[in-house]
């Protein structure tokens, strides 16, 4: 059972826009940033949203961040085939006094 | 430009103790600037923080793990390690080193992992 609550699957067509949510507490969300990463099938996580809605470098504009109190979304617009991948979200948590994830989203593109 | 790599024996036995290290290159491990971290994932699961240490030696673990987690760093390797004991099957995963940002605790760069598997 994950701190953060994530949808376990989302699906879009190339092209479409998606978004996945995140949801969180007081402790984590509501009073902290949140950091996105992607995995790509084998291979490590990647950054791909720091501090709520930032892209690091070499991020495409293709994804944004968003927070609203104690949830956050990813959203995804101009899929492609590349982005089929897993995504996690993860904040830290003053109440636990550590990092916390979500449970991650399994992005399909159909 | 910082890459990790991450070493240790793939296979470990059942109430042993698991030992990794990350070694840095292309900076330096003594930066104020990141904390050093350990996450691990279980086969087919999601991502679990096991702890950060920073170079002054500070560290912070994760409260499920901390009975039998060590993380430290060596500065004269430019290396930082991870210590689990009594390990079990539950322990089993690939094991992640990475750096954070000490104010965001975003992880920005991430060594490719290693597997670890606790079994006789």
């Amino acid at each position: 059972q994950s701190v953060l609550t994530q949808p376990p699957s989302a699906s879009g067509t190339p092209g479409q826009r998606v978004t996945i949510s995140c949801s969180g507490s007081s402790s984590n969300i509501g009073s902290n940033t949140v950091n996105w990463y992607q995995q790509l099938p084998g291979t490590a996580p990647k950054l791909l949203i720091y501090s709520n809605n930032q892209r690091p470098s070499g991020v495409p504009d293709r994804f944004s961040g968003s927070k609203s109190g104690t949830s956050a979304s990813l959203a995804i617009s101009g899929l492609q085939s590349e982005d089929e991948a897993d995504y996690y979200c993860a904040a830290w948590d003053d109440s636990l006094n550590g990092q916390v994830f979500g449970g991650g989203t399994k992005l399909t593109v159909l | 430009q910082v890459q990790l790599q991450e070493s240790g024996p793939g296979l470990v036995k059942p109430s042993e103790t698991l030992s990794l290290t990350c070694t840095v290159s292309g900076g330096s491990v003594s930066s104020s600037s990141y904390y050093w971290s350990w996450i691990r994932q279980p086969p087919g699961k999601g991502l679990e923080w096991v702890g950060y240490i920073h170079y002054s030696g500070s560290s912070n673990y994760n409260p499920s793990l901390k009975s039998r987690v060590t993380i430290s760093v060596d500065t004269s390797k430019n290396q930082f390690s991870l210590k689990l004991s009594s390990v079990t099957a539950a322990d089993t995963a690939v094991y992640y080193c990475a750096t954070t940002d000490n104010y965001y605790y975003f992880m920005d760069v991430w060594g490719k992992g290693t597997t670890v598997t606790v079994s006789s």
